[in-house]
Order: C-alpha cells, then sequence, then structure tokens
C-alpha cells in the first residue's frame, strides 16, 4: 500500500527555469508533508515542510503548496541551479504516530546549465 | 553539532552471512529509526526506538532482521542470514521532539549480498 507517491521518476530543467516535482498522497490522516533532499553517497537532507493546515510554505528560492483536496502536494524550485540536481523525495507524518516518516520513491532531477 | 554517524559505509557479504551495522544518533535526540532504501525507491521504516524501547518494528522481518538500542543512545541492526534481497542502503535518522517533526539522517550504510 503505498501512501505517498511521486509518479515522475525523473525530471530535466534548463538552469534559470522553474522545477515542479509532484507528489500524491492517500492518508487525510497526514498531519505534516516534508521534502528531503539526496545526493549520491549521502543521507537525505531535509529541505522545507509543511502542516496539513497551510496550502503554502517559502522558503527562499523553495515553495511547497499543498492541496487537501486533491490529496496532492508540489515542490517548486525558482529558479533552478545545477547544483539542485539530486534526488527529491516526498514525506509524510500521520498524527499520533511517533513522528516516523513515509516516503514516496523519489524524483531525480537534473538541472542542465 | 556532530550529525548521525554510521558504520561502515559499505559492505560485501554472501548470501547466508550476517552484518551488523552501528548508529550513533545527534546528542539528545530520543528517537531513533532504521530504514531500509532499495535502489529506486524511497526508504522504508524498519524499526523506530524511542529511548531504548521499541515503538514500531511493524515492517521489520524478525526471523532475520534484528536491532537493539540497549543504553538508549547507539544502536545497532543486524541481519542473519542475509538474502540477495536484503542489498540495500540502510539509513540511520534521529529526532527530537518537534513541530515539524524532521528527521536527521545519517549517510547510510550500503549492503551489497551476493
Amino acid at each position: 500500500d503505498q501512501q505517498v507517491k511521486q509518479n515522475s521518476p525523473s525530471l530535466s530543467v534548463q538552469e534559470g527555469r522553474i522545477s515542479i516535482l509532484n507528489c500524491d498522497y492517500t492518508n487525510s490522516m497526514f498531519d505534516y508533508f516534508l521534502w528531503y533532499k539526496k545526493y549520491p553517497a549521502e543521507g537525505p537532507t531535509f529541505l522545507i515542510s509543511i502542516s496539513s493546515i497551510k496550502d503554502k510554505n517559502e522558503d527562499g528560492r523553495f515553495t511547497v503548496f499543498l492541496n487537501k483536496s486533491a490529496k496532492h502536494l508540489s515542490l517548486h524550485i525558482v529558479p533552478s541551479q545545477p547544483g539542485d540536481s539530486a534526488v527529491y523525495f516526498c514525506a509524510a507524518r500521520r498524527y499520533n504516530q511517533g513522528g516516523k516518516l513515509i516516503f514516496g520513491q523519489g524524483t531525480e532531477l537534473s538541472v542542465k546549465p | 553539532e556532530a550529525g548521525v554517524a554510521q558504520s561502515p559505509r559499505y559492505k560485501i557479504i554472501e548470501k547466508r552471512q550476517s552484518v551488523a551495522f552501528w548508529c550513533n544518533p545527534i546528542s539528545g535526540h530520543a528517537t531513533l529509526y532504521w530504514y531500509q532504501q532499495i535502489l529506486g525507491q524511497g526508504p522504508k521504516l524498519l524499526i523506530q526506538f524511542q529511548n531504548n524501547g521499541v515503538v514500531d518494528d511493524s515492517q521489520l522481518p524478525k526471523d532475520r532482521f534484528s536491532a537493539e538500542r540497549l543504553k538508549g543512545v547507539d544502536s545497532t541492526l543486524k541481519i542473519q542470514p542475509a538474502k540477495l534481497e536484503d542489498s540495500a542502503v540502510y539509513l540511520c535518522a534521529s529526532s527530537a521532539i518537534t513541530r515539524t517533526g524532521e528527521l536527521f539522517f545519517g549517510e547510510g550504510s550500503r549492503l551489497t549480498v551476493l
């Protein structure tokens, strides 16, 4: 049962343009959604999060949008830079489940100079 | 502040052998997680500890995997006997009690079972 899904395994974007990474979920009990970034041979690092009571959270070049009715969230990176090339994981936390995160399959972003 | 430490970084074993991974979380973090990441997939939770007690081990294959966190600080994850499908990166993470609940991950231990 895949509760968090990232349906695009890869995305290629030109430097300076917008990158949009998408994530869908099935469980309406999730209260926080997080995005992690992972470089090869490194562990995932936290990027940005959003509470289920918000519809947008912004941090510099990164913005996460949440559409609860559609059970969909997206990460926007503007402008994209070559250093943003990495695998991005969407994760969700269910209220009162001890803090564990459920991850999507990941989307590999490649930003071309 | 030191991050989550894991060792070894890489391990190659033959099937039916055993292997152990070690993790030292960020100082003061009460919660420790072990995740398994198979190539092309997202991390999957194996076990979660709160101090030295198990909170969730529902996804741990208990016939071959075991984990402990005896003094509520560092932890070991053991696989015995290993199977080919255990080839993966084993990620340790820790967290404090925060509103947003982010987990801090180590660099992972890559296991190859031949």
